[in-house]
């Protein structure tokens, strides 16, 4: 079965930098997911858009912004990177989000900034 | 806003003897809660849900786990571990609402000895 995927899977830019994450969901999901997950953390929410609009904010920082396009697929870009920024970031889609949809999630993409 | 603890943040235990892998949680309305594993440098997998109905609820890879209402409760169980469940786990609680999204608790890292 399709899985989410992500690219790239890794990633190693300098400070001040910029990165671009990309994910694309499982087909027919309509709703995808970024989260952060920092070195021995949880995984913390970004952003999620359902039908190519933003549906919820996280704690995405204002470097950040992210956009899905027509064939669902989204992007995560990353601007003024900083050391704090080093972390996996994983991509979830799932059907419209009813709550009781599991989110299915790619295998991340490791963003080395030193 | 809805939260999720895990109080334990390592859990060993024999292979071979039952394991518990608690979590707790906070929300408003009723729940949807998850259990999601997550090995090295890979992904969240999927584990099990709870939505409604019975409060026992079985997974993957022979996983179980209790909804307690009056506890607010979800821990995760499996009667025979094995060295292969060693991993971190992580619970996640849903809202009912749509546009709601997971929330991660801190993660539980699951050693099984052999």
């Amino acid at each position: 079965a399709a899985g989410v995927i992500q690219s790239p899977r890794h990633l190693i830019k300098e400070k001040r930098e910029t990165a671009t994450l990309k994910c694309y969901p499982i087909p027919r999901h309509d709703t995808v997911y970024w989260y952060q997950q920092g070195p021995g953390q949880d995984p913390q929410f970004l952003i999620s858009f359902y039908e190519k609009m933003q549906s919820d904010k996280g704690s995405i920082p204002d470097r950040f912004s992210a956009q899905q396009f027509s064939d669902y697929h989204s992007e995560l870009n990353m601007s003024s990177l900083e050391l704090g920024d080093s972390a996996l970031y994983f991509c979830a889609s799932s059907p419209r989000s009813s709550g009781a949809n599991v989110l299915t999630f790619g295998a991340g993409s490791r963003l080395t900034v030193l | 806003a809805q939260s999720v603890a895990q109080p334990e943040d390592q859990v060993n235990v024999a292979e071979g003897n039952p394991l518990t892998v608690k979590c707790t949680y906070s929300v408003s309305g009723n729940p949807y809660l998850f259990w999601y594993v997550q090995y090295p440098n890979r992904g969240l997998q999927f584990l099990l849900k709870y939505i409604t109905g019975d409060n026992l609820v079985k997974g993957s890879y022979g996983f179980e786990a209790e909804f307690n209402k009056s506890q607010t409760s979800f821990h995760l169980k499996k009667p025979s571990a094995l060295v292969s469940d060693s991993a971190l786990y992580f619970c996640a609680v849903n809202g009912e609402s749509y546009g709601q999204n997971f929330v991660f608790g801190p993660g539980t890292r699951l050693s099984v000895l052999p």
